[in-house]
């Protein structure tokens, strides 16, 4: 049982490229979310799906997509990366909508020149 | 527009001794506050929450009080760990946990 899982864990990314940042689980959670954290910010998030097919925006969604085909994955694509999105980026799922039962993964750590 | 602060970047205590960390919020729709400990190089993990119909909400070492009219709430670890060194986010949430907010974090050592 690997939980969350991103991948990868540390990129390096010039202005104007695009990315996947990759996020898996293995527990049949329905509610997916992404966040950043930022020094002095706390988490932020960015998009969340709480379902196969179905996504939303959150507190900062600008510059970032998402897709959610399948329950075990929800990737966050980056289509034109900015040094404003040097943040470290984590994943998390859930069964059920409380913060209580979350869990997330590692965390990615994207640096954008 | 930060619904969600940690005044206190970082604390330090004597292990044995009290941890008191603080957080505030602004949003009078949260009814559901969270705390969460995280450790270098990994995800955030739960720790313990209160709702709002309660005041106090204990697990072992852990003890979370809400004060509703202050908008204010506080995690205290009793007795101290070196194991509990980490930094600790303070999180509220509507009945949606979509809405969920985060403070900044404190980051608390625990000195052998």
């Amino acid at each position: 049982n690997a939980g969350v899982t991103q991948t990868p864990k540390f990129q390096v990314l010039k202005t104007g490229q695009s990315m996947t940042l990759q996020c898996a689980q293995d527990m049949n959670h329905e509610y997916m979310s992404w966040y950043r954290q930022d020094p002095g910010m706390g988490l932020r998030l960015i998009h969340y799906s709480v379902g196969a097919g179905i996504t939303d925006q959150g507190e900062v969604p600008n510059g970032y997509n998402v897709s959610r085909s399948t329950t075990e994955d929800f990737p966050l694509r980056l289509l034109s990366a900015a040094p404003s999105q040097t943040s470290v980026y984590f994943c998390a799922s859930s069964p059920g909508p409380r913060g209580e039962t979350q869990y997330f993964g590692p965390g990615t750590r994207l640096l954008v020149l | 527009d930060q619904q969600v602060k940690q005044n206190s970047p970082s604390l330090s205590v004597q292990e044995g001794r009290i941890s008191i960390l603080n957080c505030d919020y602004t949003n009078s729709m949260f009814d559901y506050f969270l705390w969460y400990k995280k450790y270098p190089a990994e995800g955030p993990t739960f720790l313990i929450s209160i709702s709002s119909i309660k005041d106090k909400n204990e697990d072992g070492r852990f003890t979370v009080f809400l004060n509703k009219s202050a908008k204010h709430l506080s995690l205290h670890i009793v007795p101290s760990q070196p194991g509990d060194s980490a930094v600790y986010f303070c999180a509220a949430e509507t009945n949606n946990n979509n809405d969920m907010r985060f403070g900044a974090g404190t980051r608390l050592t625990v000195k052998p």
